[in-house]
């Protein structure tokens, strides 16, 4: 069966530190998103991909660059991580307009 | 950005009760979707909803999108323990746009 997974599930990592989250999906599909969740905002988009080649931001950007190298995959890196990147991040990928958009699981990144 | 104004914020009911939640914007929008999250979970897609006016029903639970497609709600019959989570609204055009989410606990 298809999929989007991300790893890892759990990090913590020091201030200042460079962090890249994976994400992965087998739906072949062209759209790829990454969000940050956090308590009283809700999902916030950071950065979205149409395709292979293709990166665009987010209202929350800053801090945090993505690469598609492939359709599959859409890492997120945090350049310097901050604590108040302290978040659970999700990643999702969708087909055309008005389909559903499949989440991972999500990764709880902790920054001290 | 098309904000999405979701309310209640936070809704804790009896089992049995009936609910409705809902999702507004002063935009207007070619379609709106809503998902449910639980806990340690992504998102999940229960609906969308694309013609003014539509309604759909997936079980015991009734979708309205307005008829100026500016607003939707989400109706609860007889809510049941398992319909505990975090109902989101979104938009979808070229990318998607959540509101903030109402979060939901029926109490056995």
């Amino acid at each position: 069966d298809a999929e989007i997974t991300q790893s890892p599930r759990h990090k913590i990592t020091e201030t200042g530190r460079q962090v890249t989250l994976a994400c992965h999906q087998t739906w072949n599909h062209n759209n790829m998103f990454w969000y940050r969740q956090d308590l009283g905002h809700g999902l916030r988009l950071i950065h979205y991909s149409y395709g292979v080649q293709d990166t665009n931001k987010g209202e929350v950007s800053d801090g945090y660059s993505v690469s598609r190298s492939n359709t599959e995959d859409l890492p997120l890196t945090l350049e310097s991580a901050a604590s108040s990147q302290t978040s659970v991040y999700f990643c999702a990928s969708s087909g055309d307009l008005n389909t559903e958009a499949f989440f991972g699981q999500g990764t709880r990144l902790t920054v001290v | 950005t098309q904000l999405l104004e979701q309310s209640p914020q936070f809704l804790s009911i009896q089992e049995g009760e009936n609910l409705t939640v809902y999702c507004n914007s002063s935009s207007v929008f070619s379609s709106l979707q809503w998902y449910r999250q639980e806990p340690g979970e992504g998102p999940v897609l229960l609906v969308t909803v694309v013609t003014g006016g539509e309604v759909k029903k997936l079980k015991r639970l009734t979708f309205q999108f307005g008829d100026a497609r500016k607003d939707s709600s989400l109706h609860i019959t007889a809510a049941q323990p398992g319909d505990t989570g975090l109902y989101l609204c979104a938009h979808r055009d070229d990318k998607i746009i959540f509101g903030k989410g109402t979060r939901l606990h029926i109490l056995p």
